[in-house]
């Protein structure tokens, strides 16, 4: 089975810190992707990645960097927490296959849980 | 814009049938995919639909009609597990998922 990893279930940290959320996956999958989710709203993309030390911007970045030194892992940073970052943040990967094959679907991680305080 | 519309909650009985209806107008069309998130977990795929017609897999069915922008996502048989949030998700002509806030299904004995 595909295993998608965040680093932490929970997190609490305070405004003004820089903040880390670490995913990895297990499927060398090229595609992997941080978004966040919050009540009454769609899942919104922040930044996704299809290979090694590429990034592209989602929707809505500001306030977000990543990191993908390596395959497997793609890192989020927030340079310097806010109270309107509070949210769940997930994290997905996928394969890069050719649309029509049905194996293009994305893998999610169990979600981080920030409050930013 | 791109947009994809379903409704915000539903309730249905153990043991009945439930359709969850979801609307898209998005920049291209590559595929639209049902997800499954039970609170405070991750979505799960459901199912995959590129070209019209049902698609049926056990208990749960999806449907498509590109010249409608419609899906639907068919429960059959509905079970107390059932009870979950479900994410309608297009792929537009970039390839990027294009998420639906999620129809939140509460499923009554």
């Amino acid at each position: 089975d595909v295993k998608v990893t965040q680093s932490s279930r929970y997190l609490v940290k305070r405004t003004g810190e820089k903040v880390f959320l670490e995913c990895v996956q297990d499927m060398d999958h090229e595609n992997m992707f941080w978004y966040r989710q919050d009540p009454g709203l769609g899942l919104r993309l922040i930044y996704f990645s299809y290979d090694v030390k590429m990034k592209e911007k989602g929707d809505i970045p500001e306030g977000y960097s990543v990191s993908r030194e390596k395959k497997e892992r793609f890192s989020l940073i927030l340079e310097s927490a806010s109270t309107n970052q509070t949210s769940m943040y997930l994290c997905a990967s996928s394969l890069m296959g050719e649309v029509g094959q049905g194996k293009t679907e994305a893998f999610f991680g169990q979600g981080t849980r920030l409050t930013v305080v | 814009g791109q947009n994809i519309d379903q409704p915000t909650e539903m309730t249905a009985t153990e043991g009945a049938i439930v359709q969850i209806n979801c609307t898209y107008q998005t920049s291209g069309f590559n595929g639209l995919f049902w997800y499954q998130q039970h609170a405070g977990e991750a979505p799960t795929f459901l199912s995959y639909n590129v070209l019209d017609g049902l698609e049926e897999k056990g208990r749960f069915s999806s449907f498509l009609s590109r010249s409608k922008g419609y899906s639907y996502l068919l429960l059959k048989e509905l079970q107390m597990k059932d009870s979950a949030s479900y994410l309608c998700a297009v792929m537009d002509s970039n390839y990027q998922l294009i998420w639906g806030a999620g129809t939140k299904l509460i499923i009554k004995p």
